[in-house]
C-alpha cells in the first residue's frame, strides 16, 4: 500500500538552530500538508501546498517556517531558528485532491522534534 | 474561527459493547467529515469519511452526520480492547482543503 514516508524519525536540535523536515508523498496525489501535534495536544495544521505553492496556511505558520518542493518527490518543511515550543511532532500528509475522497489525507509516521 | 470539538474522554466500554464518540464543529460551511483513530506514539489513520446526512457503515463501524445540528458521530460495534486509541474528528470547508481535527476523545475497552 502506498504510504507517506519522513525524515528523519527524531531529531534534537539546540535552540535558535534550523530544522529541516523531508517528507515523501504518495506519488500521484496532488496535495501536501504538514500538521504538529505538541505532546498531549490536538493535531493542528501548519500549511498545504498544491501546484508548486502555498494554497493553505495557519496562524501558526508564521516567517520562521517555509515548505519546498525541490523535486519531484520531496516536500520539505524549514524552521530557520527553532524555539522551544517548536518542540512537536510533525507530520506530513498528502491526499488526491479531486472527486470524492477528495480530503483523505493519508499521514506519514511522523518526524519528533525536541528543542533544547 | 474553524473549531471542531471533543469530549476527550476517556470513555470507557467492556469487550463487545458499543462506543459511542461524538463530535460538534463551528463552521455551517464544513462539507466533509472525517474520522481518525490515533495510537498513543502513532500517526492518524483513517477510519470513515461521511459528506451527506445520515449514517454510512463500513464494517463495524457507522458515521453520522447532521449538518442542521452540526454534529458528528462514530459508533463503534462490538468494541475490541484493539480498538483502544484516541479517535479524532475533523472537518474540511471543500475538496483540497485543510483538515481541521478536534482534540480526539480516548476510548478504552476493557476485556
Amino acid at each position: 500500500e502506498p504510504e507517506v514516508t519522513q525524515t528523519p524519525s527524531h531529531q534534537v536540535t539546540q535552540m535558535g538552530q534550523e530544522v529541516i523536515l523531508r517528507c515523501v508523498p504518495i506519488s500521484n496525489h496532488l496535495y501536501f500538508y504538514w500538521y504538529r501535534q505538541i505532546l498531549g495536544q490536538k493535531v493542528e495544521f501548519l500549511v498545504s501546498f498544491y501546484n508548486n505553492e502555498i494554497s493553505e496556511k495557519s496562524e501558526i505558520f508564521d516567517d520562521q517556517f517555509s515548505v519546498e518542493r525541490p523535486d519531484g518527490s520531496n516536500f520539505t518543511l524549514k524552521i530557520r531558528s527553532t524555539k522551544l515550543e517548536d518542540s512537536a511532532m510533525y507530520f506530513c500528509a498528502s491526499s488526491v485532491g479531486q472527486f470524492s475522497g477528495a480530503n483523505v489525507l493519508t499521514f506519514g509516521a511522523g518526524s519528533r522534534l525536541t528543542v533544547l | 474561527q474553524k473549531e471542531v470539538e471533543q469530549n476527550s474522554g476517556p470513555l470507557s466500554v467492556p469487550e463487545g459493547a458499543i462506543a459511542s464518540l461524538n463530535c460538534t464543529y463551528s463552521d455551517r460551511g464544513s462539507q466533509s467529515f472525517f474520522w481518525y483513530r490515533q495510537y498513543s506514539g502513532k500517526s492518524p489513520e483513517l477510519i470513515m469519511f461521511i459528506y451527506s446526512n445520515g449514517d454510512k457503515e463500513d464494517g463495524r463501524f457507522t458515521a453520522q452526520l447532521n449538518k442542521a445540528s452540526q454534529y458528528v458521530s462514530l459508533l463503534i460495534r462490538d468494541s475490541q480492547p484493539s480498538d483502544s486509541a484516541t479517535y479524532l474528528c475533523a472537518g474540511a470547508y471543500q475538496a483540497g482543503t485543510a483538515l481541521i481535527f478536534g482534540k480526539g476523545t480516548t476510548l478504552s475497552v476493557s476485556s
